[in-house]
């Protein structure tokens, strides 16, 4: 079993949809919960990062963690085709070393349609 | 801008063949990760570093090896490229101690080994 299960889409979704992207894990050693936004040809970058149990907002992005279920979502109001892209969730997980390294899904590929 | 340079976008070697990547970054990050990035299955991580010269292995180490002379640098190293290591290889940083999650990735360098 993964560590951290996604599923891979695509999910295809009408411009202005609402659009509700998860992951599980099953490490309840993880602390830090984040979701990274990866376009066609470049390398992911950082949308949202949580750390306890409840919902953060960024603007049209909410990012939820249910710590007991482990289970995270990101959440997209008003989605515009300039979502279009790979969504990764990705979970902290502290090293013997003292440094975070990081556990990715497999990404879920969203298109939002004009 | 805060930037992560991988040094080949594309590059095309034959199997048995040594193969560098190199990945220099330009914000003074104590952490640099390499990971490969594969059609289902999401991001791996291969190696990281904490400091200079000092490395732990990640998720997938085998047949690869890495090298960090200087801070800002950090080199994968394929010995002997064998066809399974076709992928996308994926560079980044990160400041020690971040909570946050925020890995600064390079555009990836897309190996093709023939």
């Amino acid at each position: 079993q993964k560590e951290v299960e996604q599923d891979p889409g695509p999910l295809s979704v009408p411009e202005g949809a609402i659009v509700s992207l998860n992951c599980t894990y099953s490490n309840s050693a993880f602390q830090y919960f984040m979701w990274y936004r990866q376009y066609s040809r470049k390398g992911p970058e950082l949308l949202m990062y949580t750390y306890s149990s409840g919902n953060k907002e960024d603007g049209r992005f909410t990012a939820q963690v249910d710590k007991s279920s482990k289970y995270i979502s990101l959440f997209i109001r008003d989605s515009q085709p300039s979502d279009s892209a790979t969504y990764l969730c990705a979970m902290s997980d502290l090293t013997t070393s003292g440094t975070y390294k990081y556990i990715f899904g497999t990404g879920t590929r969203l298109k939002v349609l004009a | 801008d805060v930037k992560v340079t991988q040094s080949s976008r594309y590059l095309v070697k034959r199997t048995g063949e040594k193969v560098f990547l190199e990945c220099v970054q330009d914000m003074d990050h104590e952490n640099m990760f390499w990971y490969r990035q594969d059609p289902g299955l999401g991001l791996r991580l291969i190696y990281f570093s904490y400091d200079v010269k000092m490395k732990e292995k990640g998720d997938i180490p085998e047949g690869y090896s890495v090298s960090r002379e200087k801070k800002e640098r950090f080199s994968l190293i394929l010995e002997s490229a064998s066809t399974n290591q076709t992928s996308m290889y994926l560079c980044a940083s990160s400041l020690a101690g971040s909570y946050t999650g925020e890995l600064f990735f390079g555009e990836g360098s897309r190996l093709t080994v023939l």
